[in-house]
């Protein structure tokens, strides 16, 4: 089955610096890669997403590269803010499963100083 | 755009007690909903698949008589932790799918804190 690494477990940084967070999946059927964000006491919130068609995406701070060939997608934050500060999971699911069921890495804090 | 709806937020019981936990989706129609469970600093494992008006699909290691899961309708699936005990306690979140369209991410209802003393 699926496994999903990602790396860092928990990342600080300076607000208004840049945020790097890697993944990689090692099945190679999988070509949908969503991003969630999750704050204390709440559920996952989706951030962004990538399938495996395309190499990049933006949306404003927020872009996701994939590299389907080495199987790893890393989420980039820019301009951080403190309402940043949360834990990042990124996942990774296979069009086998109709892309429902999704696999999750292990998760980032990240915690932006003021 | 699409919402999930968990109830309770938050569960403080007595050990042996039931507890029955709701996930609805508010704007679309779930046929498949997801129900994971979360410790502390840790990252979200799925327990089981909720199939609308057919039997769940537990994963390897979670218990059906444990945790039942009841799939009614199209928008509403049912957790039930059946004689919880301290090692129940948990985060379980439930997650779904607008299955319409192809391209629809999954989205997760904000949890409920299951807390048996």
């Amino acid at each position: 089955g699926e496994n999903v690494e990602q790396h860092p477990s928990t990342l600080s940084v300076q607000e208004g610096d840049s945020a790097v967070i890697k993944c990689t999946y090692s099945d190679s059927a999988s070509n949908y890669f969503p991003w969630y964000k999750q704050e204390l006491g709440k559920g996952p919130q989706l951030i962004i997403d990538i399938r495996s068609n395309v190499g990049e995406k933006k949306d404003q701070r927020i872009a996701v590269t994939l590299n389907k060939t080495a199987k790893h997608f890393s989420l980039h934050i820019t301009e951080t803010q403190p309402e940043d500060s949360a834990v990042y999971f990124c996942a990774a699911s296979s069009r086998y499963t109709g892309f429902q069921k999704l696999v999750f890495g292990t998760g980032t804090r990240l915690l932006v100083s003021p | 755009g699409a919402v999930v709806s968990q109830h309770p937020s938050w569960v403080i019981c007595k050990s042996g007690t039931s507890v029955k936990i709701e996930c609805r989706s508010l704007d679309f129609q779930a046929t498949t909903m997801f129900w994971y469970r979360q410790f502390p600093k840790q990252s979200l494992m799925l327990m089981a698949t909720s199939n609308e008006g057919s039997k769940a699909t537990y994963e390897q290691g979670v218990e059906k008589d444990k945790f039942l899961i009841n799939h009614a309708s199209l928008t509403l699936s049912t957790l039930t932790v059946t004689s919880a005990h301290p090692e129940d306690s948990s985060f379980y979140i439930c997650s779904a799918r607008d299955p319409t369209w192809d391209n629809q991410p999954q989205h997760f209802g904000d949890g409920t804190r299951l807390s048996i003393l």
